[in-house]
């Protein structure tokens, strides 16, 4: 069955890059999201990536998938205190809507 | 922006209570979701809904479960007589597979936490 996993927390200082991981088990993911929740807050869609791509940049986000190893990232670039969150990978596979998520990754930003 | 709502923001109710948690998804969807997530675990799905139907459902939404889409604008879940480990924050989600662009994206609701004593 699907199963997805993430380091529970990281803290990195204002204006470095973040990097959260995610390994996933399911070779057939189709789609692999990384969603932020701040407290409080529903989940957020920040950006997702389709399985036959390797990387995925959008603005200060960069995702990077390695579908041999089942490993997905997030770089945040030049991490901002509004960026700390709970942030969650997850994977929709097979042809149902379903999602999967891992437990969250909890960043912490300090100045 | 439209947005997914959710009330109540919090539901204490006693073990063997029923509790209807509500959910209004954004207004042109077509796809709604239930998730769940106990304190400390991880985001689980419980159910989708579609065209009036339940088109997927994993195997924590049993006989005690039930969803419910009552007009045009609500979507309710349904737990018949609440046990201790139900005890987590319920989130709604509501997606539109026709809009470009997206891969049906799923916008989520703030949660109702729901606590039985």
């Amino acid at each position: 069955g699907e199963d997805v996993e993430q380091s529970l927390f990281l803290s990195v200082r204002e204006g470095d890059s973040s990097v959260i991981n995610c390994t996933y088990t399911d070779s057939s993911s189709t789609y692999l999201y990384w969603y932020k929740q701040e407290p409080g807050a529903g989940l957020q869609l920040l950006t997702y990536i389709f399985s036959n791509m390797d990387m995925k940049q959008d603005q200060r986000l960069t995702v990077l998938l390695n579908k041999k190893d089942k490993h997905l990232s997030l770089r945040i670039a030049d991490t901002q205190t509004g960026d700390s969150a709970i942030y969650f990978c997850a994977e929709k596979t097979g042809g149902g809507n379903k999602l999967t998520f891992g437990t969250g990754t909890q960043l912490k930003v300090e100045l | 922006e439209p947005e997914v709502t959710q009330t109540p923001s919090h539901q204490v109710t006693q073990m063997g209570q029923e509790v209807i948690l509500r959910c209004v998804p954004i207004s042109n969807h077509l796809y709604f979701y239930w998730y769940r997530q106990i304190l400390g675990q991880k985001v689980e799905f419980l159910v989708s809904f579609y065209n009036n139907e339940i088109s997927e459902k994993s195997e924590i939404f049993d006989d005690q479960f039930s969803v419910e889409r009552p007009d045009g604008s609500n979507f309710t879940l349904k737990i018949r007589s609440t046990k201790l480990e139900d005890s987590a924050m319920y989130f709604c989600a509501s997606s539109d597979p026709l809009l470009a662009g997206t891969d049906n994206e799923q916008f989520f609701g703030p949660g109702t936490r729901l606590t039985v004593l």
